[in-house]
């Protein structure tokens, strides 16, 4: 069975200083690797995702990820955070031919100006 | 625009009182599913439809019902509320076509709901 695991519930930075949230997944096979941010009161928004070649991956307001097959992670990165980049972001994982995403608990960011 | 519309957004019920949690996509997606969100557990998945009148159950599928009979529609509904029902819960839908689905999620606003 796919799971993901973010090993922090919190996660706090100063602004202008780089942001990196971590994600450890577990597939049978080649996983489709997924980051979501969500505001207060608000939907789930996508913004990056993994599925085939270069490791590493950009997506939606300045972030990246990082796919590690030998250490099985998919960290979300971002080089300068900004105070706005407060949210929950959830890491999601789904196996090839299934339509399932199964989402880890979530990590809270905080930026402090 | 492209969206998922849940409605309502925020419900106040009473134990064993039936309500029905809207839930409508007009990017024309095959697939949709239901989430519940509760602190410390992330999104567990309630039940998710493939195509009309095909659904199917998901982790969490007890106390709740699910309908397909037409493409953009997926009601959740709630036959008998109970207070561990009090969650946030969000609709979901993906494309499922070839060439197009990698299993990106759009996913609708939310609805709060709060069982006393």
């Amino acid at each position: 069975a796919q799971s993901v695991a973010q090993p922090e519930d919190q996660v706090n930075v100063a602004e202008g200083n780089p942001l990196t949230v971590k994600c450890t997944y577990s597939v049978s096979g080649n996983p489709y690797l997924f980051w979501y941010v969500q505001y207060p009161n608000r939907g789930l928004q996508f913004l990056l995702k993994y599925i085939t070649g270069d490791n590493l991956v950009k997506g939606s307001y300045g972030f990246e990820a990082e796919f590690n097959k030998s250490q099985t992670s998919f960290h979300l990165k971002k080089p300068s955070a900004l105070v706005s980049d407060s949210a929950l972001y959830f890491c999601a994982v789904r196996e090839p031919g299934d339509y399932k995403l199964s989402f880890g608990a979530g990590t809270t960011v905080t930026v402090r100006a | 625009e492209a969206q998922v519309t849940q409605n309502p957004r925020y419900l106040i019920t009473v134990t064993g009182k039936k309500l029905t949690v809207t839930c409508s996509q007009n990017m024309n997606h095959e697939y949709m599913s239901w989430y519940r969100q509760d602190p410390g557990l992330g999104l567990r998945q309630i039940y998710y439809s493939m195509n009309v009148e095909v659904t199917d159950k998901g982790d969490v599928p007890e106390g709740y019902k699910v309908s397909r009979k037409e493409k953009r529609n997926f009601p959740l509904i709630l036959e008998s509320p109970s207070p561990n029902q009090t969650s946030l819960y969000f609709c979901a839908s993906s494309s499922r076509r070839t060439g197009v689905n990698t299993g990106e999620l759009f996913f609708g606003e939310g609805s709060r709901l709060t069982v006393l």
